[in-house]
């Protein structure tokens, strides 16, 4: 199966800083690859998902790129805001899979 | 998301004591999930259902059973708790349409710990 790799596990980073996440990949079929930020005390939502098509794509201050190549995929947020406080989990999947398969999560902490 | 409800949202119980998780959703969406959270180790799935007839094992699925009541419903149940079964469980839930990705939509969380 599928096996996703997660960096760092912990991450702080002072207010308008730039933070990245990278995740790694280990089936080359997978093609779908979202991302869910996990407030404290909440449920995981989606914020943003790329398609393996795609080698970028933007919403506001968060970005995801994917590099099919190098199996591995990544999370930039600019100007980060101390409400991006969060534990973010990346997940892959492969077309005709079942599921996602999740990363073990980053757990981003913006200092204000 | 009040739309995947979780009960109950706390249980503590103790060891070999049957558990039993339910799930519901009001978004019409016929595949369900159910996963475990430890910190460090992510979220792990347990079991999935795409629809009443159909359930599938995840890659956790020692020690636990599910049932799919209906579209809206998808219940884990833990047959006798073991004290490492303590973690946080969420239900999940989504719309796959053929030849697309659909979000997951996650339940708020039964948080379990087990004695």
């Amino acid at each position: 199966g599928e096996n996703v790799e997660q960096h760092p596990s912990t991450l702080s980073v002072q207010e308008g800083d730039s933070a990245v996440i990278k995740c790694t990949y280990s089936d080359s079929a997978s093609n779908y690859f979202p991302w869910y930020k996990q407030e404290l005390g909440k449920r995981p939502q989606l914020i943003i998902d790329i398609r393996s098509n795609v080698g970028e794509k933007k919403d506001q201050r968060i970005a995801v790129t994917l590099n099919k190549t190098a199996k591995h995929f990544s999370l930039h947020i600019t100007e980060t805001q101390p409400e991006d406080s969060a534990v973010y989990f990346c997940a892959a999947q492969r077309t005709g899979a079942n599921n996602l398969f999740f990363g073990t999560g980053t757990r981003l902490t913006v200092i204000p | 998301d009040a739309d995947v409800t979780q009960t109950p949202r706390n249980r503590i119980t103790k060891t070999g004591k049957r558990i039993m998780l339910e799930c519901s959703q009001t978004k019409g969406h016929d595949r369900m999930y159910w996963y475990r959270q430890d910190p460090g180790l992510g979220l792990r799935l347990i079991y999935y259902s795409f629809d009443v007839k159909d359930i599938n094992k995840g890659e956790i699925s020692d020690g636990y059973s599910v049932s799919r009541q209906a579209q809206a419903k998808f219940s884990l149940s833990l047959e006798s708790a073991i004290p490492n079964q303590t973690a946080l469980y969420f239900c999940a839930t989504s719309d796959f349409p053929s030849g697309a990705y659909n979000e997951q939509f996650f339940g708020p969380g039964t948080r379990l710990t087990v004695l």
